[in-house]
């Protein structure tokens, strides 16, 4: 199994609401990513969690709280968000250790819109 | 910080055809990876190659193989027999190696958006 999942695949939402986007992995990794991808531009990290535990915040708003509850699973929790938010999440997920520190497979992202 | 830097907005080759894909980096690690992937119009990144710093030897996949220049800091891209399943966005990244800090997140460059005329 060498898939990353992520629901939901699109997601309308207006600016007072609150909803969590969930990415899932069964390939034993031990890293996961949160990215943000605006059209036409690359992806842009936003969290690591390295083995559950938050590594890295690129400096993003607190309307964007990750959360991750096992080494399976990663969320991104939404909350207030502004229409400059509208994009595409991917998440991602990798290998940790040095001997095995590979490539970032990637989910098939939720397209966010806020309204 | 790193900087990933892809100098071509839009290649467009013909089918059967072989095109190259320029990136060029800045770091000042010796130890890293570099990627390219592949994010057609559905938006699901593809891993197309990856290579590792310490590593002479050029990457190569099937019709997909990379030309890696360490001390110019050049990593470039080349499809050969370009088939229209080809058509996509194309990103370079780099990935620093595994230091336990954490700091491993991909850079990524601006893409090369590649078309393939039948």
């Amino acid at each position: 199994d060498t898939e990353v999942t992520q629901t939901p695949k699109h997601l309308v939402m207006g600016m007072t609401n609150k909803k969590s986007l969930k990415c899932e992995q069964h390939m034993g990794h031990r890293a996961m990513y949160w990215y943000k991808q605006k059209a036409k531009k690359p992806p842009e990290l936003m969290f690591v969690y390295s083995y559950e535990k938050l590594s890295i915040n690129e400096s993003v708003p607190s309307r964007f709280s990750p959360e991750c509850p096992n080494s399976s699973l990663l969320n991104l929790h939404l909350h207030a968000l502004q229409p400059e938010d509208s994009a595409l999440y991917l998440c991602a997920s990798s290998h940790r250790d040095r001997q095995r520190n590979t490539e970032a497979f990637f989910g098939q992202g939720t397209r966010l819109t806020v309204v | 910080a790193q900087t990933v830097t892809q100098s071509q907005p839009e290649m467009s080759v013909q089918e059967a055809e072989t095109v190259t894909l320029s990136c060029t980096y800045d770091t000042s690690e010796s130890d890293y990876y570099l990627f390219w992937y592949k994010q057609p119009p559905s938006r699901q990144m593809i891993l197309v190659i990856r290579q590792e710093a310490y590593k002479q030897q050029n990457a190569t996949e099937n019709r997909f193989s990379v030309n890696f220049q360490k001390a110019a800091k050049s990593f470039s891209l080349k499809i050969s027999d370009s088939q229209l399943g080809d058509a996509a966005m194309y990103f370079c990244a780099y990935r620093s190696q595994y230091s336990g800090g954490g700091a491993d997140g991909l850079t990524f460059g601006k893409g090369t958006h590649l078309i393939i005329q039948p």
